[in-house]
């Protein structure tokens, strides 16, 4: 069964600051990581889609790693701003198959 | 496009009412999942449907929860008797086929008082 562990749990960086987000997977039969933003109160954004044939996402200041022999994601982000500052969700499918499973994010804030 | 659709945003219900929660999948998507999220926890499981079948619900409760997801109309996550321990936040997400990326809906938030 697929468990899905991501630290640090919270982070607090200031502005323009470059910053990496770590997810770890247990088992690397998968076919795709997504990563998701969440802010308070609302629902989930998709941010990257990584397949598992390709090593890394990119999109804007945004980009997103998958290692699957090691099982390990990596969000990275650049030149970070305070409307960054949200809960970082990773999921990976459920033993190569559906559903995704969630770690319990990495809560951001990006202080001006 | 108008993205996954989810009704009410917000519902009240008294312990031992039903809660029935919609979801409208984006177009062209013909799979549906359901989660709940309850407050500083993570997005857990609970059911996935295609077009009028149950494809695994191994994370729905055995008791008072239902779902379905018809040929016409929106997938329908039901809580029967609903108790204090059901309030949560309830998200629908949808993808067109089954190792695609899911696109998640704004959520409902139960509230049982």
């Amino acid at each position: 069964k697929q468990e899905v562990t991501q630290i640090p749990a919270a982070l607090s960086v200031p502005e323009g600051e470059n910053l990496v987000l770590n997810c770890s997977f247990t088992d690397s039969a998968i076919y795709n990581l997504q990563w998701f933003r969440q802010d308070p109160g609302k629902g989930l954004t998709s941010l990257l889609l990584i397949q598992s044939s390709q090593r890394e996402q990119t999109s804007g200041r945004l980009n997103a790693s998958l290692d699957k022999s090691s099982g390990r994601s990596t969000l990275y982000i650049a030149a970070s701003q305070p409307g960054d500052s949200a809960t970082y969700l990773c999921a990976a499918p459920n033993s190569g198959n559906t559903p995704l499973v969630f770690g319990k994010g990495t809560r951001l804030s990006v202080i001006a | 496009n108008a993205g996954v659709m989810q009704n009410p945003r917000h519902l009240v219900r008294r312990r031992g009412q039903e809660a029935r929660l919609r979801c409208s999948p984006m177009k062209g998507h013909s799979h549906v999942y359901w989660y709940r999220q309850l407050p500083e926890e993570g997005l857990k499981f609970m059911v996935y449907l295609q077009k009028e079948n149950i494809i695994d619900e191994s994370g729905m409760p055995k008791e008072r929860f239902s779902a379905e997801f018809p040929k016409e109309g929106p997938s329908i996550l039901r809580i029967q008797q609903v108790v204090r321990g059901d309030s949560a936040a309830y998200f629908c997400a949808s993808s067109p086929l089954r190792d695609y990326g899911y696109t998640f809906g704004s959520g409902t938030r139960l509230t049982v008082v």
